[in-house]
């Protein structure tokens, strides 16, 4: 069955430490999609980024890292230098299946708390 | 370009009464999704829209509808609310939606059933 675990509840960190944020997932398809969305308080999804399952290079935007490894199916995130504004909830999330029945399915979010 | 905008952002209903909820995409996006998220059970998908036809549904009961619109606003409604209702509700635009489409979402509405 599809599914995203991101074990992590909660995770606090003081600023300008690196943090990573785990994403395991699950599927039987061999073409999917995960992304990694940011949810700060105000509530609004902000889209991050998105990796097809074809491809395992991992990416770097700035402070932001993102490690795919299909032999472990995981998809960590990884926040370099940690700051107050990275504080939100973090949500993973997996699209599978054919355009006319996909998923898309959400871990249950991590809370990053970065105190100053 | 404006983002994905979602009207009311809070509401408070009684049980037993309904709810439309609207949803106004990206400009040029045509699907539009909506999500309940609640502390138990995450965000979880209801339904998706395409040119106007519903083209997924998740695994909600028949209270819960949707339609767009041909400019691709959308909205959702709500019938016989009950208390677990209560949650945020999302909706993300995409282009064209699918698998491999990207999707936005907007701020919520927040609706509490008393």
């Amino acid at each position: 069955a599809q599914k995203v675990t991101q074990a992590q509840t909660e995770i606090s960190v003081v600023e300008k430490e690196d943090v990573t944020l785990d994403c395991v997932y699950e599927t039987r398809d061999t073409t999917y999609y995960l992304f990694w969305y940011k949810q700060p308080p105000s509530g609004e999804l902000v889209f991050l980024i998105r990796r097809n399952s074809f491809d395992e290079q991992n990416e770097i935007s700035g402070r932001y890292s993102w490690n795919f490894q299909k032999s472990t199916s995981s998809f960590n995130f990884t926040i370099t230098a940690s700051q107050v504004v990275d504080s939100a909830v973090y949500f993973c999330a997996l699209s599978e299946g054919t355009s006319g029945t996909y998923k898309y399915i959400f871990g249950t979010g991590t809370r990053l708390k970065v105190l100053a | 370009k404006a983002g994905v905008t979602q009207t009311p952002r809070y509401l408070i209903k009684t049980r037993g009464q309904q709810v439309t909820l609207s949803c106004s995409p990206i400009s040029g996006h045509r699907s539009v999704s909506w999500y309940q998220q609640t502390p138990g059970q995450g965000l979880q998908f209801l339904f998706e829209y395409f040119s106007e036809t519903q083209r997924n549904k998740g695994n909600f009961p028949g209270r819960f509808s949707g339609r767009q619109f041909s400019n691709s606003r959308s909205e959702m409604n709500v019938s016989t609310l009950e208390l677990g209702d209560s949650a945020l509700y999302l909706c993300a635009s995409s282009k064209v939606g699918g698998l491999t489409d990207t999707q936005y979402f907007g701020p919520g509405t927040r609706l509490t059933v008393l």
